[in-house]
C-alpha cells in the first residue's frame, strides 16, 4: 500500500539533545512538508522540499533542520535551540507543490523529559 | 498574510442532521482550497480539493463549495453518521507549496 510513514508514534527528547523525526514515503511524490500542531492551533508549516537537495523554510523554522538526499525521505531534527519543542508533527507530500492535494502521516507527538 | 478562520469551532448534532461547517479566508488570490478530517492524535485525511476556478466538489455526502471572491468556503455533510465524529479543517494553498490552515470546526454526532 502506498503512503506516508512517520516513525517513532512518540518521542521524548532530554533538555539539550538533539531527537530526528523520520518521513518516509513511497508515493512517488516529488513534493515533502513538514508541520507543528499545538493544542488550539492550525498547523503551521516548518520547512518544505519541492526537489530531491533543495528545501525552503516555512513560516516557523528556528530550531529545525532538514534534509532530502533521497525522493522519499525527509527527515527533520529538532535541535537545542527550539525551546518549546512539545508538539504534534506530521509529514505530508504532493504529486507537486501547485495544484495537487497534500497526504498526510499519522504524526509523531514529541515531548520534553 | 493570508488568514484562514473555521466557524463554529465545535458542533455537536444528532444522529441524521444534514449540517455546514463554513471557513474563511482573506486573500483571494489562491491556488486551491482543500477540506481534511482529523481523527484525535490522527494525520489529517484528504476529503477534498477545490481548484480556484471551481465552484465545488463532490464526494458522496460531502460537497464542498468555494466562493473565491468574497473568501469563503463550506462544506455540507449531508444525514450526519456518528462515524463523521471528527475535527475537520480547511486550508487555502496561498504559496508554492504553502497551506494556510484553518483552527478547525470540533464535530460530534451523537447517536
Amino acid at each position: 500500500d502506498g503512503g506516508i510513514t512517520q516513525s517513532p508514534k512518540y518521542l521524548f527528547r532530554k533538555e539539550g539533545q538533539n531527537v530526528t523525526l523520520s518521513c518516509e514515503q513511497n508515493l512517488n511524490h516529488d513534493a515533502m512538508y513538514w508541520y507543528r500542531q499545538d493544542p488550539g492551533q492550525g498547523l503551521r508549516l516548518i520547512y518544505y522540499s519541492q526537489i530531491v537537495n533543495d528545501f525552503q523554510k516555512g513560516d516557523i523554522a528556528e530550531g529545525y533542520s532538514v534534509s532530502r538526499e533521497k525522493k522519499e525521505s525527509f527527515p527533520l531534527t529538532v535541535t537545542s535551540a527550539q525551546k518549546n519543542p512539545t508538539a504534534f508533527y506530521l509529514c505530508a507530500s504532493s504529486r507537486d507543490g501547485r495544484n495537487q492535494p497534500q497526504h498526510f502521516g499519522d504524526g509523531t507527538r514529541l515531548s520534553i523529559l | 498574510k493570508q488568514e484562514v478562520t473555521q466557524i463554529p469551532a465545535a458542533l455537536s448534532v444528532p444522529e441524521g442532521e444534514n449540517l455546514v461547517l463554513n471557513c474563511s479566508f482573506t486573500d483571494s488570490a489562491i491556488y486551491n482550497l482543500q477540506w481534511f478530517r482529523q481523527d484525535p492524535g490522527k494525520g489529517l485525511t484528504s476529503l477534498l480539493l477545490i481548484q480556484s476556478s471551481q465552484r465545488e466538489q463532490t464526494s458522496g455526502r460531502l460537497n464542498a463549495s468555494l466562493d473565491k471572491s468574497s473568501g469563503r468556503s463550506t462544506l455540507y455533510i449531508a444525514a450526519s453518521q456518528p462515524g463523521d465524529s471528527a475535527t475537520y479543517l480547511c486550508a487555502v494553498l496561498s504559496g508554492l507549496g504553502k497551506l494556510i490552515f484553518g483552527t478547525g470546526t470540533r464535530l460530534q454526532v451523537f447517536p
